[in-house]
């Protein structure tokens, strides 16, 4: 069924270092795959989204690259600073549709100073 | 401009009681979709509203139900609550049906006991 995979479930990194975290889709329709950062004890919020007719897209210290043909889409997070410390979620939309996303299990990212 | 309200933050309920949740999507948002984040589950979909419709629903019991009014903020309803209800349920909106890009709100903590 419709599904999404993410990897790691935690990540600990060096500040200053990159980090990268990896999801998998399995709905072949989907063509839009939003990344999500949780803080606690809030919402998550979007913080960089792709679509299926674009392979990469950067903001800042931020990029994502989609390959359709494997269904994969990773987020990189270069430059890595105190403040990108949180949960982050990758997602894919299903069917033709927006309407309804499906979420990763999400990677505990630490930074360690 | 404001964000998502979800009302209330915290709810602590008894087994075999029903609660109702409010969300007050962003002004001018008329899709508002509804999550379950527990630690075990991640986030998962419950149900999407457009126009005071229901247009998607995610595998949950007929306990889980939902409302839109007119004004675009919406209700969700769980009834006979069991102890693996108690989660955050978040509500998401969108400007239009098949916009990406969801805006979160704090979501409800709610706790079953």
């Amino acid at each position: 069924g419709e599904n999404v995979e993410q990897h790691p479930s935690t990540l600990s990194v060096q500040e200053g270092d990159s980090a990268v975290i990896k999801c998998t889709y399995s709905d072949s329709a989907s063509n839009y795959f939003p990344w999500y950062k949780q803080e606690l004890g809030k919402g998550p919020q979007l913080i960089i989204d792709i679509r299926s007719n674009v392979g990469e897209k950067k903001d800042q210290r931020i990029a994502v690259t989609l390959n359709k043909t494997a269904k994969h889409f990773s987020l990189h997070i270069t430059e890595t600073q105190p403040e990108d410390s949180a949960v982050y979620f990758c997602a894919a939309s299903i069917g033709s549709s927006a309407s309804k996303i499906i979420f990763g299990s999400g990677t505990r990212l630490s930074i360690r100073p | 401009k404001a964000g998502v309200t979800q009302t209330p933050r915290y709810l602590i309920k008894t087994r075999g009681q029903q609660v109702t949740l409010s969300c007050s999507p962003i002004s001018g948002h008329r899709s508002v979709s509804w999550y379950q984040q527990t630690p075990g589950q991640g986030l998962q979909f419950l149900f999407e509203y457009f126009s005071e419709t229901q247009r998607n629903k995610g595998n949950f019991p007929g306990r889980f139900s939902g409302r839109q009014f007119s004004n675009s903020r919406s209700e969700m309803n769980v009834s006979t609550l069991e102890l693996g209800d108690s989660a955050l349920y978040l509500c998401a909106s969108t400007l239009d049906r098949g916009d990406y890009g969801y805006t979160f709100g704090s979501g409800t903590r709610l706790t079953v006991v």
